[in-house]
C-alpha cells in the first residue's frame, strides 16, 4: 500500500453513461497524476495538477474527459458520455515534488465500457 | 521524450541475480534514468533512479555505462515476488513531469 488511494476500483458502465473516478494521494504530496493504462501496454500520462492548477493535459484527453482537484488534495477524472475504446485501467499518482519526484501509484480504477 | 528499448520479456530462476537491460542511445544530459516494476494487478511501483553513478538501494541496483547510452537494473537475489513488468523511463531533471512508460520488460521468475 503506497497511500494512494482510489474509488471505485472497478466499473462498469454502459456506452453513453458519465462516470467519475476518485483519486486520494499522499497527504503532503502537492502534484497528482492520471494515467491510463490499457492491457499490454505502459500506463499514459492524462494530466497533472500543482496543488489545484492542472498544469498539464496530454491531447489523449478528449473534451469527454475532465479533471479537478479542488482544493489540492483528492482529485476527481469525470468521463462523459463513454464509449468501449475508453475501458482500460485509470492509474492515479501522487509525488511531493519537484525535487524529490517519485511517484507513488494508486492501486487503479478498472473501466469496462459495454 | 527520449527513447529507451529494452526486451520484452526475461526468465530467471528464483534466488539467482537478475539482470534487465535498457538502451537509451538518445539520452540527453539532463535526463535522470528511472526504474519502476508493476506487480500483476497493481499500480506502478518507484524501484531507483539515476544519472551517471552507479546506485544502489534496498531493492536493487542501478549500473549506467560510462557513456549513459545504456542501463541495467540488478536484482541480486530474485524471488517469486520480483515476477512483474519493468519499465526504464528517461525523465528530465525539471520541465516534464510526466513518466513516459513504454511496454517493458516482463520478468518471470522460475521456482
Amino acid at each position: 500500500d503506497t497511500g494512494v488511494s482510489q474509488n471505485p476500483r472497478h466499473k462498469i458502465t454502459k456506452r453513453g453513461q458519465n462516470v467519475t473516478f476518485r483519486c486520494d494521494p499522499i497527504s503532503e504530496h502537492n502534484r497528482l497524476y492520471w494515467y491510463r493504462q490499457t492491457l499490454g501496454q505502459g500506463p499514459e500520462f492524462l494530466t497533472y495538477f500543482q496543488n489545484e492548477a492542472q498544469l498539464e493535459k496530454s491531447r489523449l484527453l478528449s473534451d469527454r474527459f475532465s479533471a479537478e482537484r479542488p482544493k489540492g488534495s483528492f482529485s476527481t477524472l469525470e468521463i462523459q458520455r463513454t464509449e468501449q475504446g475508453d475501458s482500460a485501467m485509470y492509474l492515479c499518482a501522487s509525488s511531493f515534488g519537484p525535487l524529490v519526484d517519485t511517484q507513488y501509484f494508486g492501486p487503479g480504477t478498472r473501466l469496462t465500457v459495454l | 521524450d527520449a527513447k529507451t528499448t529494452q526486451p520484452n520479456s526475461m526468465e530467471s530462476n528464483e534466488e539467482e541475480p537478475v539482470h534487465l537491460p535498457c538502451n537509451h542511445s538518445t539520452i540527453s544530459g539532463t535526463d535522470y534514468i528511472h526504474w519502476y516494476r508493476q506487480l500483476p494487478s497493481q499500480g506502478p511501483e518507484y524501484v531507483i533512479h539515476g544519472l551517471t553513478s552507479n546506485v544502489n538501494n534496498r531493492m536493487a541496483s542501478l549500473a549506467i555505462a560510462e557513456d549513459r547510452k545504456s542501463s541495467t537494473l540488478i536484482l541480486h537475489r530474485a524471488t517469486l515476488r520480483d515476477a512483474a513488468v519493468y519499465y526504464c523511463i528517461l525523465k528530465p531533471n525539471f520541465g516534464n513531469e510526466k513518466l513516459t512508460f513504454g511496454t517493458g520488460t516482463r520478468l518471470t521468475i522460475i521456482p
